[in-house]
């Protein structure tokens, strides 16, 4: 296992409702992404990030932000969430941009009633 | 646009038989990487074997290769001896050395397997 863990691993919550997800890392690796999961989709990124405090938008950012004060954490937070974002989740992250194997976590199913 | 298509949403084959699943790649790049995922009932997503598009030689791990065509841009995985435990969604997935340095996946082939 690569040290990656995500929690809530599972979760249920209310439309309009603030949600955050965690991923933490004990891997010290530099590089860490935020992809959704949708049948018929694959996995698209959400956010990423390359550094502390340094984050980026991916090709579906609307309506998430994330934030990154360590190394070893980062955070995805659904400012208030809609059923379109019910999903699942998963944390990858990476020691480097290029040809860098990117190991992934256990994922978060989240649901948004 | 840079893009990964898998056209077989579904799979099926029976124990110790070979299958192949199909991926085929859009990109202007001429450096970039090729891996297969799978991704078992779990949900992990596990890394079963990467391409470097550079190396002309197929990579090869264990029961699972790789037909890489280049220039058709396609980037083929053969599972021989099939067993029962690898069946599991598949996605192929290309690293093209964008500025994010993220993964572009395909949609998946689900492969199940006969006992």
């Amino acid at each position: 296992d690569a040290g990656i863990t995500q929690s809530p691993r599972h979760k249920v919550t209310e439309t309009g409702t603030p949600v955050t997800l965690r991923c933490h890392q004990t891997e010290n690796h530099r590089y860490m992404y935020w992809y959704r999961q949708d049948p018929g989709h694959g996995l698209r990124l959400i956010h990423y990030s390359y550094g502390v405090k340094d984050t980026d938008k991916g090709e579906v950012s609307d309506g998430y932000s994330v934030s990154r004060s360590k190394t070893e954490d980062f955070l995805l937070t659904l400012e208030s969430a809609t059923s379109s974002q019910t999903s699942v989740y998963f944390c990858a992250i990476s020691p480097g941009r290029f040809y860098n194997e990117q190991f992934f976590g256990p994922g978060t199913r989240l649901t948004v009633l | 646009a840079q893009t990964v298509t898998q056209s077989q949403p579904e799979m099926s084959v029976q124990e110790a038989e070979t299958v192949t699943l199909s991926c085929t790649y859009d990109t202007s790049e001429s450096d970039y990487y090729l891996f297969w995922y799978k991704q078992p009932p779990s949900r992990q997503m596990i890394l079963v074997i990467r391409q470097e598009a550079y190396k002309q030689q197929n990579a090869t791990e264990n029961r699972f290769s790789v037909n890489f065509q280049k220039a058709a841009k396609s980037f083929s995985l053969k599972i021989s001896d099939s067993q029962l435990g690898d069946a599991a969604m598949y996605f192929c997935a290309a690293d093209y050395g964008g500025s994010q340095g993220n993964l572009i996946f395909g949609k998946g082939t689900k492969l199940s397997v006969k006992p």
